[in-house]
């Protein structure tokens, strides 16, 4: 079956360092996202991306965050100065319209 | 409550015995969506119920969605112990594609 994958499954970084999450969507989808949780609370939306554009992105999705699919595949996080509260399971997910939305295994992300 | 609450929070069980565990929301949705989710592992897709359905069925899944209440069920019969996890409702609202997930509810199957 399809899966999403992403990559690292985790990640280690120094608070001020940039961070990029990749992501491989499932090929035929259109709709790519991110959401992350932290330790022991609820998942949250971050952002949605179709037509090679943002369609809609939360408050937390502030300017350190972008998003970027720079080929076929490939869809990326970047957070460009993290802070200790980044600290999080990143998920990526993808989906067809309005329909089942597939996430991927996360990428921890500990900001040290 | 917030959109996508479940209830209860935590649920211990027999093997054998089924679990049922319920989400309410607030606004209207084109669909719901329950997932499931080992400890610090990725969220996996169970079941999507539309906004006009009102009980589906999937193995040994059976969800139940009430739009007058703002409410859905999932029940798992005939647990496992490979059923111990943590299961999410999330809701697609009609404005757009994003879930808005609730806290979850922490299901253990003893064997």
């Amino acid at each position: 079956e399809p899966e999403v994958t992403q990559t690292p499954s985790h990640q280690v970084t120094q608070m001020g360092q940039e961070v990029i999450l990749r992501c491989v969507p499932i090929s035929n989808h259109l709709y790519f996202y991110w959401y992350r949780q932290i330790l022991g609370q609820k998942v949250e939306f971050l952002v949605s991306f179709y037509n090679n554009e943002i369609s809609e992105k939360s408050e937390i999705f502030d300017d350190q965050f972008s998003v970027e699919r720079p080929d076929g595949s490939n869809f990326t996080l970047k957070i460009r100065s993290t802070k200790l509260e980044d600290s999080a399971m990143y998920f990526c997910a993808s989906s067809e319209e309005t329909n089942t939305i597939y996430f991927g295994e996360g990428s921890w992300l500990t900001v040290v | 409550s917030q959109q996508g609450e479940e209830d209860p929070q935590a649920l211990s069980i027999q093997e054998g015995e089924n679990a049922t565990m319920n989400c309410s929301y607030k606004t209207s949705i084109n669909n719901l969506q329950w997932y499931r989710q080992n400890s610090g592992r990725g969220l996996v897709h169970l079941i999507l119920i539309r906004s006009n359905e009102r009980e589906k069925h999937s193995g040994r899944l059976r969800v139940t969605l009430d739009t007058s209440k703002k409410s859905s069920s999932l029940l798992i019969t005939a647990s496992r112990a490979a059923d111990t996890a943590s299961y999410f409702c999330a809701t697609e609202g009609a404005a757009g594609n994003k879930l808005t997930f609730g806290g979850g509810t922490r299901v253990l199957v003893k064997p």
